[in-house]
């Protein structure tokens, strides 16, 4: 089973600075990374897929990166409604898909 | 595309409940779906897939030998058959579909599943 470990627990931004969220695999994941954005009371919702392809109408301030165990999310020029908490999963050695724990996105 | 569970609800340590998943919106034979879990001890985690024909199925060990997944073409329908149910098992449970890559692309609003004495 593939382990995902995100960094930090919680980050603390100001409106309209960068957040940069880390994910580490335990193995190698070639680009079969995602990550979802969930808001309190909802579902997770897909953000980005294949490491760094945006899913459909998610904003360009969105990013993904990374390769082999090191993966990240960067959210530029933080908007109100990007305060939420943040979970990447993989999908490059399944079953069991697995997700990381989760990095909350808090206003600063 | 929308996902809509029902059938959650409380049950007692040991009992059985099964949760539905009523898909709209896109050919629903044509993907794999999955139920996943989310619990205050263990976050998201996945619990049971299906492929599009209905024959291929995966499970967590967790739940190995306790849920049962299976999917209705007829009724456009996802099924979680849950016995044997522990304390462990509550949390809120959703469906998922999945993108010919393996990765889940639209999630159901969820249903809480409850499991205490």
């Amino acid at each position: 089973e593939i382990l995902m470990t995100q960094s930090p627990g919680t980050l603390s931004v100001s409106p309209g600075e960068r957040a940069t969220l880390s994910c580490r695999a335990s193995q190698s994941l070639s680009s079969n990374v995602a990550w979802y954005q969930q808001k309190p009371g909802q579902a997770p919702r897909l953000l980005i897929y294949g490491t760094s392809t945006r899913a459909t109408g998610i904003p360009a301030r969105f990013s993904g990166g990374g390769s082999g165990t090191e993966f990240t999310l960067t959210i530029s020029n933080l908007q109100s409604e990007d305060f939420a908490v943040y979970f990447c999963q993989q999908y490059n050695d399944w079953p069991p898909w697995t997700f990381g724990q989760g990095t909350k996105v808090e206003i600063k | 595309v929308q996902l809509l569970e029902s059938g959650g609800g409380v049950v007692q340590p040991g009992g059985s409940l099964t949760l539905s998943c009523a898909a709209s919106g896109f050919s629903f034979s044509s993907y794999a779906m999955s139920w996943v879990r989310q619990t205050p001890g263990k976050g998201l985690e996945w619990v049971s897939s299906i492929g599009g024909g209905g024959v291929s199925t995966y499970y967590a060990d967790s739940v190995k030998g306790r849920f049962t997944i299976s999917r209705d073409k007829s009724k456009n329908t996802l099924y979680l058959q849950m016995n044997s149910l522990r304390v462990e098992d509550t949390g809120i449970y959703y469906c998922a579909r999945m993108n010919f890559f393996y990765y889940f692309d639209y999630w159901g609003q969820g249903i809480l599943v409850t499991v205490s004495s």
